[in-house]
């Protein structure tokens, strides 16, 4: 069956950084769009970012564009979602999903915390 | 940016009863790229309907979705104790993806 283990998150000054990962199985990693979508402690979801089965197309929401670097490695089946400059408003749990369109996969998230 | 309003923020029923939630889009959802999910405390959302009336893989019957163009309903026929949770709509049509602020479906 499709599971998708996020993992990297944790407590993080402002300003600091913070590399996330999701391990993929289940289902041929190298065939599927993947993204990133996160939610805010007691608040709705922000989809963040997807790439492309190959890499080659990404998109970033405004609010991250910058600052935020996805990626993909499929020879290692994982997804990664680099975090830099970190803001207070970062803070939430980022989920790892299949798919660009309405994921019917996610991970069970991992939590950020951005906080002095 | 397609914004989605979902009402009402928050609906009390019982168990049994039926329940209808709505989501309006501020402009037209081409090829009715609307999905539900439902979302309890501490787990991942969970995918219901997509394309606006087809159910996913494994949901029961009793969820049905409806609608087209800016708005979209999601119906409960009877409702189960376990289908007391949160509810949300979101567009894939545009980026960015975007989802509404959700509907608290609770015990009455």
């Amino acid at each position: 069956q499709v599971q998708l283990v996020e993992s990297g998150g944790g407590l993080v000054k402002p300003g600091g950084s913070l590399r996330l990962s999701c391990t993929a199985s289940g289902f041929t990693f190298s065939d599927y769009y993947m993204s990133w979508i996160r939610q805010a402690p007691g608040k709705g979801l922000e989809w963040v970012s997807y790439i492309s089965s190959s890499g080659s197309i990404i998109y970033y929401a405004d609010s991250v564009k910058g600052r935020f670097t996805i990626s993909r490695d499929n020879a290692k089946n994982s997804l990664y979602l680099q975090m830099n400059s970190l803001r207070a408003e970062d803070t939430a749990v980022y989920y790892c999903a299949r798919g660009s369109l309405c994921p019917g996969s996610w991970g069970q998230g991992t939590l950020v915390t951005v906080s002095s | 940016e397609i914004v989605l309003t979902q009402s009402p923020g928050t609906l009390s029923l019982s168990p049994g009863e039926r329940a209808t939630l709505s989501c309006r889009a501020s402009q037209s959802v081409s090829s009715s790229y609307l999905a539900w999910y439902q979302q309890k405390p501490g787990q991942a959302p969970r995918l219901l309907i997509h394309g606006a009336s087809s159910r996913a893989t494994g949901i029961p019957d009793r969820f049905s979705g409806s609608g087209s163009g800016t708005d979209f309903t999601l119906t409960i026929s009877r409702l189960e104790p376990e289908d007391f949770a949160m509810y949300y709509c979101q567009q894939y049509d545009s980026s960015p993806r975007t989802f509404g602020q959700g509907t608290k479906l609770e015990i009455k």
